[in-house]
Order: C-alpha cells, then sequence, then structure tokens
C-alpha cells in the first residue's frame, strides 16, 4: 500500500518559516491534503488540492507538491499554530485514503 | 453549520461488538461521501471506511475488511460504523468526517473505542 512519510518534529522561532514534508512514491502525481490538530480537538483541514485554503484558513498556511515531496508552508509562524499536521492522499491503487504519521510543530 | 456529533463508544471486551453513530446537521448529508477516521491513544489518524451518498459503493482499510461495516440513512441524516470481533488494536476516538472528493472537509469530535477485557 502507499506511504507517506513525514518528520516526527519541526521547531520554529515565532515570527518565521515553518515547511512540513511529506514524502511517498510520485506523490506530485497525486491530490494532497493537509490537517491541523490541536492538542484534543479534532483535525481540521487547512489544505486540500495541494495548495487550495478552505475559507477562513488564513493565507500564510499554502502548500506545493512536486516530485517526490509535497510540502506544507506555514508563514509568519504564530504560537497558536503549535500542532499536529498531517499530510494525506487517496491511494487509487488500492482504493484506500492514506494519512503520514504527523508532524508535531513546535513553536519556540 | 455544519455539525457532526458521533455517539456509541465505550469500553469493549475482546471479540465483542459494537455500533457507531454519527448525527450530521447543517448539510445536505445525502450529497456527501462520509467517512470514519480513527486515532489510537497518542498516535496518529487512520482513515477507516467510507460510502458513497447512496450507500452504493463502501471501502474500508484492510485491518477492519470483514469485521466492520459502514452504512447510512439519509432519511435520518445518519451514518454508522458496525464493529464485530473488536480487538485491543481497534482502541481509539473514532471521528465522523464529510468527504468531498477524497479529502475530509467537516469532522465530528469523535468518541473512545476502548478494547480491553
Amino acid at each position: 500500500s502507499y506511504v507517506l512519510t513525514q518528520p516526527p518534529s519541526v521547531s520554529v522561532a515565532p515570527g518565521k518559516t515553518a515547511r512540513i514534508t511529506c514524502g511517498g512514491n510520485n506523490i506530485g502525481s497525486k491530490s494532497v491534503h493537509w490537517y491541523q490538530q490541536k492538542p484534543g480537538q479534532a483535525p481540521v483541514l487547512v489544505i486540500y488540492y495541494d495548495s487550495d485554503r478552505p475559507s477562513g484558513i488564513p493565507e500564510r498556511f499554502s502548500g506545493s507538491n512536486s516530485g517526490n515531496t509535497a510540502t506544507l508552508t506555514i508563514s509568519r509562524v504564530e504560537a497558536g499554530d503549535e500542532a499536529d499536521y498531517y499530510c494525506q492522499v487517496w491511494d487509487s491503487s488500492s482504493d484506500q485514503e492514506v494519512f503520514g504519521g504527523g508532524t508535531k510543530l513546535t513553536v519556540l | 453549520e455544519v455539525q457532526l456529533v458521533e455517539s456509541g463508544g465505550g469500553l469493549v471486551q475482546p471479540g465483542g461488538s459494537l455500533r457507531l453513530s454519527c448525527a450530521a446537521s447543517g448539510f445536505t448529508f445525502s450529497s456527501y461521501w462520509m467517512s470514519w477516521v480513527r486515532q489510537a491513544p497518542g498516535k496518529g489518524l487512520e482513515w477507516v471506511a467510507n460510502i458513497k451518498q447512496d450507500g452504493s459503493e463502501k471501502y474500508y482499510v484492510d485491518s477492519v475488511k470483514g469485521r466492520f461495516t459502514i452504512s447510512r440513512d439519509n432519511a435520518k441524516n445518519s451514518l454508522y460504523l458496525q464493529m464485530n470481533s473488536l480487538r485491543a488494536e481497534d482502541t481509539a476516538v473514532y471521528y465522523c468526517g464529510t468527504t468531498s472528493d477524497d479529502y475530509f472537509d467537516y469532522w465530528g469530535q469523535g468518541t473512545l473505542v476502548t478494547v480491553s477485557s
């Protein structure tokens, strides 16, 4: 089955840019979606179709996808962005949704 | 406002059964694919199953095939997950979510299932 690989943790200072990667075999040919999950809360969709933002998500959140890596970029990071972030794709070869293992973003 | 409220979780012994429900409101339930996603304590997200608007297509993660059944009742705006032959590794918070194409746009707050003797 398809595997998505994320770094377990990323740390960034407030006001700086955080980049969270999601690796997969030829992931650039798939649509990648990203979720933010804060402790004790349900996940929230922050990016869909690689780079689209749902209404209510700040423009500071952006995404890209090419080759074997998709990237979630958070600009001008704030303390409130501290959370776990998950990438997700639909694997058509197995008819299954697949999540990455998640990345804990720490704001220093 | 979209609302998804899960219920039916609890403590069950290994080998037992449980039926989860998800009550939907604030949107046209019958127009959406729906999904169940779970999260074991301290672990990441795992998709469990999804179902087409009219119930004609269903997909499952390999680990629950033959044990879990997803269903829906559009007249009652409700989604269900029948879980049989439960194992310790099924212990998790179970979320229901709307599914647009292949992403999950709205989520409930989840219901905890604990499989233990």
